[in-house]
């Protein structure tokens, strides 16, 4: 079965500081695998997906991951982060980009 | 293009009632899937349907249906409310069940 643990719950950075959100999946067979963001009341919106091909994704906002199949992560980077990144993001998995499993969340403070 | 909507935007309803949610894909989208989002947790998978056909079911109670119309919007219905189905329902659209699914805002149930 598949699953997400995404490790922090919250992660506090100073604006212009970069950020890592670090996600862990584990799946029995090829994934697909997405970042989403939520922002205060609002549905989700994609950042970025990794189908296959090249092992690091560029998303919106300046946002990247990188697949690393050894270690079954996608970790979500950003080299400086603005206050309007202030939001909770998933790392999500699926097996054939249906139903699709999310991790817990985790809420990124951008601090002034 | 518009993106998926979702209505009623908020709803409060007492347990044991029953409760319809509505949602429209985006146009030229075929599949619609629901999500649940209890706070503080990631979306859960309810339902994905796909040219009026179930297509995929999580483990929800039998309380939880839904459908698909020929304009391909969608219903999730959930009978005999109880106070744990208060959340967050998300509905999200793709053009066929293996394709990215974008999210609509959601509909916000609180059931007392």
């Amino acid at each position: 079965a598949q699953s997400v643990t995404q490790l922090d719950s919250q992660v506090p950075v100073f604006e212009e500081a970069p950020v890592e959100l670090r996600c862990n999946y584990s799946s029995s067979v090829s994934v697909y695998l997405f970042w989403y963001v939520q922002y205060p009341n609002q549905g989700l919106q994609l950042l970025l997906k990794y189908l296959s091909g090249s092992t690091l994704v560029k998303g919106i906002n300046g946002f990247e991951a990188e697949f690393n199949k050894s270690q079954t992560s996608f970790h979500l980077r950003k080299p400086s982060v603005h206050i309007s990144d202030t939001a909770e993001y998933f790392c999500a998995v699926s097996e054939r980009d249906d139903k699709i499993i999310f991790g817990k969340g985790t809420r990124l403070h951008i601090l002034p | 293009d518009a993106g998926v909507t979702q209505s009623p935007t908020h709803l409060i309803k007492t347990r044991g009632q029953q409760v319809t949610l509505r949602c429209s894909p985006i146009s030229g989208h075929k599949s619609v899937s629901w999500y649940q989002q209890v706070l503080g947790q990631g979306p859960q998978f309810i339902f994905q349907y796909y040219e009026k056909e179930e297509r995929g079911r999580g483990n929800f109670p039998d309380r939880f249906s839904a459908r698909q119309f020929p304009n391909y919007s969608s219903e999730l219905n959930v009978n005999a409310l109880l106070l744990g189905d208060s959340a967050l329902y998300l509905c999200a659209s793709s053009r066929t069940v293996k394709e990215t699914q974008y999210f609509g805002p959601g509909t916000r149930l609180l059931v007392l």
